[in-house]
């Protein structure tokens, strides 16, 4: 069954400590990763694109890369503001819909 | 511009009543996407829209869930004989054509079946 898989499921970071958060598959050909950014009772806005292993994007303080089996989010020295859930997604095949995992839900202490 | 909007914010429904959810996608975007997200789970696809294609289905839990898109725009989910196991939020996505995974999401509907 295709799947993704986020970990961990809950990260607490003091203000300025690094980290990554971590996006697996099980999707046969994969045709793109996508990071989303969801802030409680909000819906999720759109962060990045991935579908090359290999490739990365930036934005600020986060960095998304990808390889052949899993996706990996960087963030370095988060800010408070940047406390939200992160949810992956893939693309499946030549579907036209997108599988999300449940999220990492990022926390970071002032 | 504004964004997706959604209908009602809140919908208390007793089990076994019919509920019309609404969305109303940014103008000009093509596809248009429904979810659902309950609690502690990720988003569950429903059914998607593009232009004035067949929608894709394949996400719909059972024929008690159908949904339309009017003129290209304005999009329905429709519940009929609710369950309690319906209860979530209900999320609208939409996006423009060439940039269809860059999906804009509304604020949702929470949807709770007593």
């Amino acid at each position: 069954e295709d799947q993704v898989t986020q970990s961990p499921e809950a990260l607490r970071l003091q203000e300025g400590e690094s980290s990554s958060l971590n996006c697996s598959y099980t999707v046969s050909g994969l045709r793109g990763l996508f990071w989303y950014r969801q802030d409680p009772g909000k819906g999720p806005e759109f962060l990045f694109t991935l579908y090359s292993a290999g490739e990365e994007k930036e934005k600020e303080r986060l960095k998304a890369t990808l390889t052949k089996k899993e996706s990996f989010l960087h963030i370095t020295a988060p800010k408070p503001e940047d406390s939200a859930t992160y949810l992956c997604a893939g693309r499946l095949n030549r579907d036209d819909k997108i599988i999300f995992g449940k999220g990492t839900r990022l926390h970071i202490l002032p | 511009g504004a964004g997706v909007s959604q209908s009602p914010s809140n919908k208390v429904t007793e089990k076994g009543k019919d509920v019309e959810l609404r969305c109303d996608p940014i103008s000009g975007h093509t596809a248009l996407y429904w979810y659902r997200q309950s609690l502690g789970q990720g988003l569950e696809f429903l059914i998607y829209f593009q232009g004035n294609s067949a929608p894709d289905k394949s996400g719909l839990p059972s024929d008690r869930f159908s949904a339309e898109r009017t003129g290209g725009s304005v999009s329905t989910l429709t519940i009929q004989r609710t369950e309690q196991r319906d209860s979530a939020m209900y999320r609208c996505a939409s996006s423009e054509r060439g940039r269809r995974y860059e999906q804009y999401f509304g604020p949702g509907t929470r949807l709770t079946v007593t």
